[in-house]
């Protein structure tokens, strides 16, 4: 079965500092990517996503993250985070080769921002 | 995001009521989707909607039972449900074109449910 597996539950981190949060889903053909994110209280919102073309994605908020096939990793990355990007951090597959249109989300991680 | 409303955005409900959960979406889109958010669980998808027909149904109990009258609403309705049923329920749309899953997925703020 299909599983998309995002390896840290916590991630803190000291405003300005470099982030990396880790995302890897199951072998497949074809998959599309995503990183949501959930703010307090809120629903999801996206971040980016990859169909094709460049493995590297530049989303909102000054992040971005780089498609592996070879790992089938999908990393999401910000080179200076901010007090703000305290949140949850969601990824989701595609699997485009299974018939079902739906989402496969990891558990998420949450980033903790710290002063 | 304004663009997708859900209300109630808290719900209390004993196992024996009935109750509805209600998604409007203002983004004039043609696909909407029902979410199961528990706490350490992944996000659980539900149920599809496509131009108001379903398309997908997560082997989700047959005490939720989805209602889609037109591409704008969606509605959720519960019945008999267990204290395990307790969550998150995130709706969303998308544009919802042929082979379209993947463009955006615009969500809702949820419905927060407890079941006692």
């Amino acid at each position: 079965a299909q599983s998309v597996t995002q390896l840290d539950s916590q991630v803190p981190v000291f405003e300005e500092a470099p982030v990396e949060l880790r995302c890897n889903y199951s072998s497949s053909v074809s998959v599309y990517l995503f990183w949501y994110v959930q703010y307090p209280n809120q629903g999801l919102q996206l971040l980016l996503k990859y169909l094709s073309g460049s493995t590297l994605v530049k989303g909102i908020n000054g992040f971005e993250a780089e498609f592996n096939k070879s790992q089938t990793s999908f990393h999401l990355r910000k080179p200076s985070v901010h007090i703000s990007d305290t949140a949850e951090y969601f990824c989701a597959v595609l699997y485009m080769d299974t018939g079902r249109r739906a989402l496969t989300f990891g558990s998420g991680t949450r980033l903790q921002v710290q002063p | 995001e304004t663009g997708v409303t859900q209300t109630p955005r808290h719900l209390v409900m004993g196992m024996t009521n009935k109750k509805s959960l209600k998604c409007e979406q203002h983004l004039g889109h043609n696909a909407m989707y029902w979410y199961k958010q528990s706490a350490k669980k992944p996000l659980e998808l539900m149920f599809v909607y496509n131009f108001k027909e379903q398309t997908e149904n997560n082997s989700v109990p047959s005490r939720f039972s989805p209602e889609c009258p037109n591409s704008s609403h969606l509605f959720l309705h519960l019945h008999t449900l267990q204290p395990e049923d307790s969550a998150l329920y995130l709706c969303a749309s998308s544009h919802g074109l042929a082979g379209a899953l993947a463009d955006t997925q615009y969500f809702g703020p949820g419905t927060r449910l407890t079941v006692l």
